[in-house]
């Protein structure tokens, strides 16, 4: 079974923070991986996709891929209230599909 | 530039029901999903087409059917509604050229069967 895990949370930062999410994917053929955003009753929200080893950064936003340790996270700096969501972590496998994690929940405290 | 659209928004069905759910996509996008949402679960993939006029089975397929109408259209049928199939009921499709494959989504159905 394919599989992507993330840490359920809640995540509470303080507003400014870094706040930091992770995840582990088991399908070693995964090629691509992404971060979604899901705010309560909405659909996600793409925020970032990678699939090189390494950093790329989009604004405030930092994704990491390390295909050695299968191992992908999101770095959000100054973390703002409005940061506050569900945050969903996904790989390609098999062709067009996607495997989903569960998500963490984050919490920017004012 | 509409995006992904779904149809209805919300649907309350008794069980044995059947209904059908819309989806639209005017992003010129070749595959499109169906995905079902529940609590602590995660997304799950029910059926996707990679393309006008194929179709395949995702991860939880039983109890469904699809139909991929044309480029823009692929609706998602239940022949006969159980309570176990209450869930949030997302559309999403995206291009198959690249490397990415960035899935866009519609707002949802949420559904409830009695």
């Amino acid at each position: 079974q394919k599989e992507v895990e993330q840490n359920s949370g809640p995540l509470s930062v303080p507003e400014g923070a870094i706040a930091s999410l992770n995840c582990t994917y088991s399908d070693r053929g995964s090629q691509s991986f992404f971060w979604y955003r899901q705010y309560s009753g909405k659909s996600p929200e793409l925020i970032m996709f990678i699939y090189s080893n390494g950093d790329k950064e989009d604004g405030r936003f930092t994704a990491q891929l390390n295909k050695a340790s299968q191992y992908v996270s999101l770095l959000i700096r100054d973390s703002q209230p409005s940061d506050s969501a569900t945050y969903l972590c996904a790989a390609t496998t098999g062709g067009f599909k996607t495997i989903f994690g569960a998500g963490t929940r984050l919490f920017v405290k004012a | 530039n509409a995006g992904v659209t779904q149809t209805p928004k919300f649907q309350v069905l008794k069980t044995g029901q059947s209904m059908t759910l819309q989806c639209a996509q005017d992003m010129n996008h070749n595959s499109m999903y169906w995905y079902r949402q529940d609590p602590g679960m995660g997304l799950r993939l029910i059926y996707y087409s990679a393309s006008e006029g194929t179709t395949d089975k995702g991860e939880v397929p039983n109890g469904y059917n699809v139909s991929r109408l044309n480029k823009r259209e692929f609706s998602l049928r239940l022949e006969s509604a159980a309570p176990s199939q209450t869930s949030v009921y997302f559309c999403a499709s995206s291009e198959t050229w690249g490397r990415a494959y960035e899935q866009y989504f519609g707002p949802g159905t949420r559904l409830t069967v009695t």
